[in-house]
């Protein structure tokens, strides 16, 4: 079984742009869970799908968006971007709610 | 609010034995995960408790005290492969939260 896809990998992008990053969860997983993971933080919880409806939200400002497609692939979009905003944003799936995660290697976001 | 705590960093030495303690106060319990994570890696699944007590897997064991908002990971039979981050992090109501990790470096 394929893992967590997540592209890209890396990213750098500019103050004020904005960035949609891709998540293909493992297949059969319609749970999808957005991590932000910097080395003071640690992982941050920014929101949860599940079958194309945001179940849960933490606490990061409207900038941070998602969505979630009917075939579980999930994205998630960064607006006006600041330098703080640089991190690896982890995807994870699951197959229910209290079932392990599985994560992608994450895309590194580069804030310049 | 949601409060997990770890230590940051421990050492300990190949072959020897580690605790790794994470407290936690969280709005509603419906169980408790470990993670490991290697440097440059996603963290991977460890053990899961939802009920107090014990879950043994080879080297590693978990426990779970839910009355104390207490958990520990023990680690038996250090390898140095086994130097990396572990991530204590609890489903409440309607989440799953982590603490921010402890980073554990073996030493020959």
């Amino acid at each position: 079984k394929a893992g967590v896809t997540q592209t890209p990998r890396y990213l750098i992008k500019t103050r004020g742009q904005q960035v949609t990053l891709s998540c293909s969860p493992i297949s059969g997983h319609r749970s999808v869970s957005w991590y932000q993971q910097t080395p003071g933080q640690g992982l941050q919880f920014l929101f949860e799908y599940f079958s194309e409806t945001q179940r849960n939200k933490g606490n990061f400002p409207g900038r941070f968006s998602g969505r979630q497609f009917s075939n579980s692939r999930s994205e998630m979009n960064v607006s006006t971007l600041e330098l703080g905003d640089s991190a690896l944003y982890l995807c994870a799936s699951s197959s229910g709610m209290n079932s392990p995660l599985h994560f992608g290697n994450g895309t590194r976001l580069t804030v310049t | 609010g949601q409060n997990i705590d770890q230590p940051t960093e421990m050492t300990a030495t190949e072959g020897a034995i580690v605790q790794i303690n994470c407290t936690y106060q969280t709005s509603g319990f419906n169980g408790l995960f470990w993670y490991q994570q290697h440097a440059g890696e996603a963290p991977t699944f460890l053990s899961y408790n939802v009920l107090d007590g014990l879950e043994e897997k080879g080297r590693f064991s978990s426990f779970l005290s839910r009355s104390k908002g207490y958990s520990y990971l023990l680690l038996k039979e250090l390898q140095m492969k086994d130097s990396a981050s572990y991530l204590c992090a609890v489903i409440g109501n309607n989440d799953m939260r982590f603490g921010a990790g402890t980073r554990l470096t073996v030493k020959p």
